[in-house]
């Protein structure tokens, strides 16, 4: 199965500041790549699919990016509804996988 | 609106079954399928595999197979999962989400996710 390999675990950052999430695939995943946002006690919530398309309601200051094994998710100017942990998801090659997960923290 | 609403809070003993259920509303739901994804307490998630709620077609993580059932009541627009045989280790939020199947493969992402079931294995 596909790993998925993201850094930093955790990543401490000041409302308005840049983050720079890393999601790196075990093999070739093409564009078949998601990222989620999930808050404490809450589900994940669909963020990009196909490495870089915004899902429906989500807000422009986030962006993915990237193809084959390296992707990378931004968000241009943190808000403090922003501070979380983030996931990609890989659906190139059964079974889907998710990455362990970057936590958002404020600094 | 889609909505995935689940049943509640589970505690069951090493050993027995659960079974969870996920209603869906707002979307017609045999043109969709169901996946199903776990998060053991402060861990990340987990993918348990998916069913076609138009043809009940199904496909399993293998570290599930033989423990894991998936299916779907179409009169209710209902999901539901059975794990047996529940260790400690099963203890976790479960949670459905929709995803966009075709034949034998889930084709598009996971945009709604229901609230989550705990699941909690204790003797």
């Amino acid at each position: 199965e596909i790993v998925l390999t993201q850094s930093p675990a955790t990543l401490s950052l000041s409302p308005g500041e840049r983050a720079t999430l890393s999601c790196r695939a075990s093999q070739n995943v093409y564009s078949y790549l998601a990222w989620y946002q999930q808050k404490p006690g809450q589900a994940p919530r669909l963020l990009i699919s196909d490495a870089s398309a915004r899902a429906a309601g989500v807000p422009a200051r986030f962006s993915g990016s990237g193809s084959g094994t390296d992707f990378s998710l931004t968000i241009s100017s943190l808000e403090p509804e922003d501070f979380a942990v983030y996931y990609c998801q890989q659906r190139s090659s059964w079974p889907d996988t998710f990455g362990g997960g970057t936590k958002v923290e404020i600094k | 609106q889609v909505h995935l609403v689940q049943s509640g809070v589970e505690v069951k003993k090493p050993g027995a079954s659960v079974k969870v259920s996920c209603k869906a509303s707002g979307y017609r739901f045999t043109t969709y399928g169901v996946t199903w994804v776990r998060q053991a307490p402060g861990q990340g998630l987990a993918y348990l595999g998916w069913i076609s709620a138009f043809d009940g077609r199904k496909k399993y993580v293998q570290n599930f197979q033989g423990r894991i059932t998936m299916t779907t009541e179409t009169s209710t627009n209902t999901a539901y999962l059975e794990l047996k045989n529940l260790t400690s280790d099963d203890s976790a939020v479960y949670y459905c989400a929709r995803a966009d199947t075709y034949g034998d493969k889930v084709i598009g992402y996971f945009d709604s996710w229901g609230q989550g079931t705990l699941v909690i294995v204790s003797s």
